[in-house]
């Protein structure tokens, strides 16, 4: 089945500088990659996806890049702030059409 | 915070005692979730369920069990089976056709001593 790795587990930025994760993937037939933002003690939130037929997706801050040769995304958040210290997660649609997330990366951005 | 409510926010239970967790939701989604969380293992799939009265296994299912008899309603028991129930359980919702788009719950704290 699908399998997500997702590194680094934790991250430590200054504020106004740039935060980088990146997720691999081992299913080639993924097509759909979601990141989610968990802050303490609260519920994941999607901030961000691409579809396979994409490889670049901005929205504001926060940016997604798609390998699909490679099997591997990344989120990138620039210009970092206090309030995007938090647990982001990747995910990846697996055979059954359902998600399969990576291990997470908690994000600490210290002003 | 509407659409998805999960309750209590925090449950202690004594090893043996099987438990049950609510989740309820007023989006009209047809399917439901239900997600384990532990540090350092993101979000593992335990149920799934596409309609009324019908759910299947995740991968994580032993240990479970679950019923979808409303719409808005799938709770998810935690039986004495399960061999380390101690972690933080998710309940997420969505539209099958665009079951990607998950929506969570708040989610629900269970500690087992």
């Amino acid at each position: 089945g699908e399998n997500v790795e997702q590194h680094p587990s934790t991250l430590s930025v200054q504020e106004g500088d740039s935060a980088v994760i990146k997720c691999t993937y081992s299913d080639s037939a993924s097509n759909y990659f979601p990141w989610y933002k968990q802050e303490l003690g609260k519920r994941p939130q999607l901030i961000i996806d691409i579809r396979s037929n994409v490889g670049e997706k901005k929205d504001q801050r926060i940016a997604v890049t798609l390998n699909k040769t490679a099997k591997h995304f990344s989120l990138h958040i620039t210009e970092t702030q206090p309030e995007d210290s938090a647990v982001y997660f990747c995910a990846a649609n697996n055979a059954g059409n359902m998600l399969t997330f990576g291990g997470g990366t908690r994000l600490m951005v210290k002003p | 915070d509407g659409g998805i409510t999960q309750s209590p926010k925090y449950l202690f239970r004594k090893e043996g005692q099987n438990v049950t967790l609510s989740c309820e939701q007023n989006l009209n989604h047809d399917a439901m979730y239900w997600y384990r969380q532990d540090p350092g293992q993101g979000l593992r799939l335990i149920y799934y369920s596409q309609i009324v009265n019908d759910f299947q296994k995740g991968d994580i299912a032993e240990g479970y069990s679950v019923s979808r008899e409303k719409k808005e309603s799938f709770p998810l028991t935690v039986t004495s089976a399960q061999k380390n129930p101690t972690a933080f359980y998710l309940c997420a919702s969505s539209i099958w056709d665009n079951r990607y788009e998950q929506y969570f719950g708040p989610g629900t704290r269970l500690t087992v001593t």
